[in-house]
């Protein structure tokens, strides 16, 4: 059973332009989260969703950021016009459920990093 | 909203030995659910060890336990015959039952565990 993906590891986009970042989560879960790591920071909630739905989204910034989890295919979190300081590792987990004690499952992470 | 402080920024301890890492939090909340996470390197979290606050039992894995004290609203990690291997960050977590409108977790700053051939 593959883990969490995500793709791509490592991303480099100038100010301005835009970033994909990729989530397949582990197979039969369809709870998804983001997570966004500072340097030197802990993990900051972004955005939890299942299937097609968004479910709370109360730590992401309003402008310039979205996810998606459509019905197929990868859990996506887009950045419109990054800016220097979107630079970041973000962090994909997913859970089976949402029972609060299950172990959420992380992904490795895509480094973002906006010149 | 829930806070969670983990007051070491960086412990060292030798291979073998046993080391306590600190974590505190902040809620209002009477039931909810703990975490330590480790991110070794390679920047992939893993868990170690989790707890409900229900339990007054204190979570066990191998050499990993917890010292979690509800009404100090704190939640110790203490690692037993340290290894190389479990040089690495470790982040306490902290999240709320499920429909509170907070569902992802809440993590600390992380301690920088350093292991002493």
């Amino acid at each position: 059973n593959a883990g969490v993906m995500q793709n791509p590891r490592h991303l480099v986009r100038r100010r301005g332009q835009e970033a994909r970042l990729r989530c397949s989560p582990m197979k039969g879960h369809s709870h998804v989260y983001w997570y966004r790591q500072l340097p030197e920071e802990g993990l900051k909630f972004m955005v939890y969703l299942q299937k097609e739905n968004i479910i709370d989204e109360s730590g992401m910034p309003k402008e310039r950021f979205s996810a998606e989890f459509p019905k197929e295919g990868p859990s996506i979190l887009r950045i419109q016009q990054v800016v220097r300081g979107d630079s970041a590792a973000y962090f994909c987990a997913s859970s089976p459920s949402s029972i609060p004690n299950n172990e959420q499952f992380f992904g490795p992470g895509t480094r973002l990093t906006v010149l | 909203a829930q806070t969670v402080t983990q007051s070491q920024p960086e412990m060292s301890v030798q291979e073998a030995e046993t080391v306590t890492l600190s974590c505190t939090y902040d809620t209002s909340e009477s039931d909810y659910y703990l975490f330590w996470y480790k991110q070794p390197p390679s920047r992939q979290m893993i868990l170690v060890i989790r707890q409900e606050a229900y339990k007054q039992q204190n979570a066990t894995e191998n050499r990993f336990s917890v010292n979690f004290q509800k009404a100090a609203k704190s939640f110790s990690l203490k690692i037993s015959d340290s290894q190389l291997g479990d040089a690495a960050m470790y982040f306490c977590a902290y999240r709320s039952p499920s429909g509170g409108g907070a569902d992802g977790l809440t993590f600390g700053k992380g301690t920088h565990l350093i292991i002493q051939p």
